[in-house]
This record gives structure tokens, sequence and C-alpha cells, in this order.
């Protein structure tokens, strides 16, 4: 059975950093492309990045590029969001969500979600 | 505001039939395969079409997906109580380099 678990959420001051992590088990972690998804108090879904299987490619959106940074750990099965210069905007539940296998950009598989809130 | 346009909200009878639709531009629906996410209240996403039309194994068939143009609508038959959710489309947009969602639409079986 496919499993994410998110892990690494907290309560951080704006300005401030914070390290998720996403523990993948039943599947081969390293053949698949991953990404992190969040979703804000109430609002919809934001996707905010992308890792290849190998770590050769890696996207953000406009919204977070420069301050957010996605690796992998293939020897671990873990992802990871590393997240500096916090913004209150920033504030939700962050999802790490597996890239499907048809060459669409589509997530087949969900964490249950990690909440960041971003307050002083 | 998304760059992918839904209904807030759509509402029908228990045993009846809902359809969602999903609204973009050339460069995102236009060129790229629709996925569509069921989300229950205080869960994960999780998928229901992929592919414009796919439905992931354990997903029943009264689920279903289109796209014409620009345009993607997830339809649900034999609607049931347990379907109440958030229903969410996604795709790829070419111009932005990003994957989009639209805003969400909430279903309420009456």
């Amino acid at each position: 059975e496919v499993q994410l678990v998110e892990s690494g959420g907290d309560l951080v001051q704006p300005g401030g950093s914070l390290r998720l992590s996403c523990a993948a088990s039943g599947f081969t972690f390293s053949d698949y492309e991953m990404n992190w998804v969040r979703q804000a108090p109430g609002k919809g879904l934001e996707w905010v990045s992308y890792i290849s299987s190998s770590a050769t490619s890696i996207y953000y959106p406009d919204s977070v590029r420069g301050r957010f940074t996605i690796s992998r750990d293939n020897a671990k099965n873990s992802l990871y969001l590393q997240m500096n210069s916090l913004r209150a905007e920033d504030t939700a539940v962050y999802f790490c969500a597996r890239l499907g296998v048809s060459g669409s950009y589509y997530f087949d598989y969900w964490g249950q979600g990690t909440q960041v809130t971003v307050s002083s | 505001q998304s760059v992918l346009t839904q209904p807030p909200s759509v509402s029908a009878a228990p045993g009846q039939k809902v359809t969602i639709s999903c609204s973009g531009s050339r460069s995102n629906i236009g060129s790229n395969y629709v996925s569509w996410y069921q989300q229950l209240p205080g869960t994960a996403p999780k998928l229901l079409i992929y592919d414009n039309n796919k439905r992931p194994s354990g997903i029943p068939d009264r689920f279903s997906g289109s796209k014409s143009g620009t345009s993607a609508t997830l339809g649900i038959t034999g609607l049931q109580t347990g379907d109440e959710a958030d229903y969410y489309c996604g795709t790829w947009d070419s111009s932005l380099s990003a994957v989009i969602f639209g805003g969400g639409t909430k279903l309420t079986v009456l």
C-alpha cells in the first residue's frame, strides 16, 4: 500500500524557516517524480514544487521560487521542503504528492498533510 | 483568482446526476491533460480522473471526465450522500510552466 507521511509543520514567525519531510513507503520511491502542494485555510489547492526521480529537474511557481527548496533522499525514501523567509500567506496545510506515470501532470497519491502557520 | 474557473457550488438530489465544469485557456486545458480530485471534509485530495477521462483503479464508473477545447467536465451519476465534497480540476499551464488548479466546487447532495 502506497503511503506518504508528512511531518515538520509548526508555528513559525514571519521571516523564519521550516523544513518539512515526507516519508514514502509501499512503492519504489526512486522511480517516481514528487511534488509539494499546499492549501491555505478555506482555500483551494496550490502547487508548490516538483522534483524529478533523480533530482536532476526541479520546478517552482513564482510565489515560492527563491524561498523554498525541494530535495529528496532516495536512499531514505524521503522528500523534503526547506522553506525560508516565510510569510503569513505561506500559512497552509502542505501535502506531498506523487506524480502519476502516464506522462501528464496529475497526482495519484497524497499524504495526509502537515500544518504550517506563519504568525507573530 | 484561479486560472481555471469552476462554479463555487453545485447541488443535486441523491440518485441524480451532476456535472462540474472547469474552464481554462489554450495554454492549459487547451493543450494539456486534465485531472480531477475529490476532497472530503478534513482529508487529503484523492485522484478521481486523469488524462481527461481515465479512472484510477478503485474509482467507480459513476465518475467520468471529458474535455472539449479549453473546458473540461466532471460527471457524477447515482449521487450518494458520501459524494459530498470539494472537487478540483487541475492541469499543466504551458505559459506559466506550473501545475494549476481550479478554485474548487462544493458538491451538496440534498
